[in-house]
Parts: C-alpha cells; structure tokens; sequence
C-alpha cells in the first residue's frame, strides 16, 4: 500500500505571493489534516479534512486555507505570504478522523524570501 | 485545551544503552490517545509507538515501551538497546479519540543522541 504523499517537496516563494501543497493520502482514508512544524513554534495544528468537510481548524489566519477533494486528496493555500510562514507542512493520513492510526506524508519544505 | 510537555530538550547515550524520554500532558478528557513519534533528519514522521488511555497496560513495541501513568498525566518513553539509527527527535503527541478541535497536540520534542 502506498503511502501518503506531498507535493512539492521543496518550495522557494516571494513575500505576497501565494502557494499551494498538495497531499494525497492513503488509499482508503478519507481523513486529511495538515500541520505546521517550525524551529519557534514547534508543530502547530492547522486543520482537519474528512470527506471534502473541514472539521476543525488550528489558531491561523484566514490566509491559510484547504479543501479536500471527492478522492480524498487535499491542498492547502497560502495567500499573502509572509517570511514567518517558511515552514515543513506536513500532513497526516487516517481513515476516520481522531484514528488511533495517523500516518505522516514526507512534508513540503517552504522558504519564504 | 491540552498541553503536552517534553523537559528534555536533548538527550544524548551510547549505543546499546537504555534511554527514557519524558512527557507529561494535561487534558480534561478521559478518552485520548498518546503517541510517540519519531522524526529522523530526512523530517519523515514515523510513528513509534502509542497508548489508548483507557487500557492499563503499557505499549510496547519490540525495543520500544511505555511507562503511562494516567493519575499522574506522564507518558514517557523507554528504549533499549539503543542503536544510531534512533538517532531522531522524538515527539510526544495527544489526541482525543473521536477527533477533536486542536488534532494532534505535539510537545517540542526531546532531540536524542545515540554515541556509537
């Protein structure tokens, strides 16, 4: 079974510009969330995917955004971006939300110039 | 909300040495699940080993075990026979059973060190 992948894997971007990640999960899972992992703030929830729904969502700005589409793959946008958000963006895979079973994709390395 | 807490910000062993990494968490639920993940320089998370807070008894994994302590809100981590491929940082994570507003709740990591 293939796991969870993320696109791009590196990423280098301009301050105001916008950006979009890619994750496909697990065959099967219908469950997407997505997290920020920085040296300051450590790794910080963003929001929760589960059948093309957003379930919750972590303490960021509306400029952080997702979507999940009908084959469970989802993107996350950043508008505006700022130096703060260069950051791993990783995502994790379950088949229900809360699972007991979440599995990590390799992450996007985003750099901020 | 909950908090997970890691006080051991770098450990450092030699290999074939027992290790125990700390956390200890606080959380109002009752149903929850612990983790311990493990991120190697490559930055992939691995899943090494977790706890359903209702079970009394400790995980384990091959080399890997846990100490989970529920009155006392601990959970740390126990390896043996330590060896350089667990060289990483190792995450303590909680989540409530069922999903819940905060996703996984991730403490900052204890960076550990395996001297050959």
């Amino acid at each position: 079974k293939a796991g969870v992948t993320q696109t791009p894997r590196y990423l280098i971007k301009t301050r105001g510009q916008q950006v979009t990640l890619s994750c496909s999960p697990i065959s099967g899972h219908r469950s997407v969330s997505w997290y920020q992992q920085t040296p300051g703030q450590g790794l910080q929830f963003l929001f929760e995917y589960f059948s093309e729904t957003q379930r919750n969502k972590g303490n960021f700005p509306g400029r952080f955004s997702g979507r999940q589409f009908s084959n469970s793959r989802s993107e996350m946008n950043v508008s505006t971006l700022e130096l703060g958000d260069s950051a791993l963006y990783l995502c994790a895979s379950s088949a229900i939300p809360g699972s007991r079973e979440q599995y990590f994709g390799p992450g996007t390395r985003l750099t901020v110039t | 909300a909950q908090t997970v807490t890691q006080s051991q910000p770098e450990m450092s062993v030699q290999e074939a040495e027992t290790v125990t990494l700390s956390c200890t968490y606080d959380t109002s639920e009752s149903n929850y699940y612990l983790f311990w993940y493990k991120q190697p320089p490559s930055r992939q998370m691995i899943l090494v080993i977790r706890q359903e807070a209702y079970k009394q008894q400790n995980a384990t994994e091959n080399r890997f075990s846990v100490n989970f302590q529920k009155a006392a809100k601990s959970f740390s981590l126990k390896i043996s026979d330590s060896q350089l491929g667990d060289t990483a940082m190792y995450f303590c994570a909680l989540q409530y059973s069922g999903g819940g507003a905060d996703g996984l709740t991730f403490g900052k990591g204890t960076h550990l060190i395996i001297q050959p």
